[in-house]
């Protein structure tokens, strides 16, 4: 079974610049996560995803973070405009249920870097 | 909302010995505590995890405690190994309806040879 692919790895950018990154869950699992791993600390839950809609964000600063799941399937989080303290590890999670914790998988993250 | 505190946040220790995480978490509501390994560049990996109906669970060299009446967990390395050297996560959640997991801070483990 494929994991959870996210992309890119890297990313370097400005503050105040966009920046995106894009999930793909495996295959039938309705339930998607984005969480922020700041350095040093565990993951963070900025967004809950079940099928194409949102079941909680309210970890997520919409000021400058949107997020979105269209078709229930990919995902996308952006950051706009970023700030220096949004430099972390984003990881993509997904699982087959919402409340499935059992089977959560996580992605590889994006490792930001706002300079 | 749920909180979980992890420590320690580094350990060190001699290959071959015994390595202790604690947790403690706030929520009595909780019923579900896994425990993650996350390598250098890699996300998180589900290594054991334990249900509040159970006191202990056991996987080769690597054990978990639970104690709901204190509210805590620990995970328990055995027979340590270079190769267990990593960041290591506990959390807490309630399994089931929308619910997430909630994390610690993480325990780097450094094994060394």
């Amino acid at each position: 079974e494929a994991g959870v692919a996210q992309s890119p790895r890297y990313k370097i950018i400005e503050k105040r610049q966009s920046v995106a990154f894009w999930c793909n869950p495996i295959s039938g699992h309705a339930t998607l996560y984005w969480y922020q791993q700041i350095l040093g600390q565990g993951p963070k839950l900025l967004i809950q995803f079940q099928n194409n809609g949102v079941v909680d964000d309210s970890q997520l600063p919409k000021d400058r973070f949107s997020a979105e799941r269209l078709k229930g399937v990919d995902s996308t989080l952006k950051i706009q405009p970023a700030k220096l303290e949004d430099s972390a590890v984003y990881l993509c999670a997904s699982s087959l249920d919402p409340g499935d914790s059992y089977g959560y998988t996580f992605g590889s993250g994006t490792r930001l870097t706002v300079v | 909302g749920e909180n979980v505190e992890q420590h320690p946040s580094t350990l060190s220790v001699q290959e071959g010995d015994s390595a202790v995480i604690k947790c403690t978490y706030s929520d009595s509501a909780s019923n579900y505590f896994p425990w993650y390994k996350q390598e250098l560049g890699k996300g998180p990996q589900l290594i054991i995890d334990i249900r509040s109906n159970v006191g202990e669970k056991k996987d080769q060299r690597i054990a978990v405690t639970l104690n709901k009446t204190a509210k805590h967990f620990s995970l328990h390395i055995t027979e340590t190994q270079p190769e267990d050297s990593a960041v290591y996560f506990c959390a807490a959640t309630l399994n089931s309806g929308y619910s997430t997991l909630t994390f610690g801070k993480g325990t780097m483990l450094l094994v060394s040879p």
